[in-house]
């Protein structure tokens, strides 16, 4: 079983629908990351969190820690949201990846 | 200068080749990453820098050579690749060991 699992693994949507990927970790770490990476590109950081609720633009990232749990939502998908959405958890001096979530907004 | 930029962009080496991978950042960060991505895998860690000073080396092989020859500079040199190490390079930097991280955009790299 890994570390970190994300759900579900692939995902499709209609522009303008409400998105959430989860997130669940069986480490303790110090703080979970959530980024995006485009197909052939490099990562993008959207968020760190070490407890609580985020909120950048349309995505909207929260952590329980006591669950070992984390969501990211995104409100009013556009096709340009369509990309990997990978979860990492900080433990010691190292990323635990999850295995990502490949989402899809159709027009 | 909010970013890390690697070079170069894109790859093609034979077996017996040496080449280097270059990655660059100017935000005073003091710890640097170099991670392997497979098609549709997680990066997978493979060499950590704090401070100029090599602090996790994930077993990997000795084709792979890490230097860092200052704080805004981290190159990861290659010899006698084998066609299986062709994968997207990831550079990344973080203000301090495990904290905020900044990726590149990468290197794909493909051994012929």
């Amino acid at each position: 079983k890994n570390e970190v699992e994300q759900s579900p693994q692939n995902l499709t949507a209609q522009e303008g629908e409400f998105i959430t990927i989860n997130c669940s970790y069986s480490v303790g770490i110090s703080a979970l990351h959530w980024l995006q990476q485009h197909p052939g590109g490099g990562i993008v950081s959207l968020f760190m969190l070490s407890s609580g609720k985020k909120k950048h633009g349309r995505l909207i990232a929260t952590i329980n820690i006591q669950e070992k749990h984390s969501s990211l939502h995104i409100t009013a998908s556009h096709p340009r949201d369509s990309a990997v959405y990978i979860c990492a958890a900080r433990s010691t001096d190292k990323l635990i990846f999850g295995t990502g979530t490949r989402l899809q907004v159709f027009p | 200068d909010t970013e890390v930029t690697q070079t170069p962009k894109h790859l093609v080496m034979g077996m017996t080749n040496k080449k280097s991978l270059k990655c660059e950042q100017h935000m005073g960060h003091r710890a640097m990453y170099w991670y392997k991505q497979k098609a549709k895998k997680p990066p997978e860690l493979m060499f950590v820098y704090s401070y100029e000073k090599l602090s996790i080396n994930e077993s990997v092989p000795s084709r792979f050579s890490p230097e860092c020859p200052n704080s805004s500079l981290l190159n990861l040199h290659l010899h006698a690749l084998q066609p299986e190490d062709s994968a997207l390079y990831l550079c990344a930097s973080s203000a301090r060991s495990g904290y905020g991280y900044t990726f590149g955009s990468g290197t794909r790299l493909t051994v012929v």
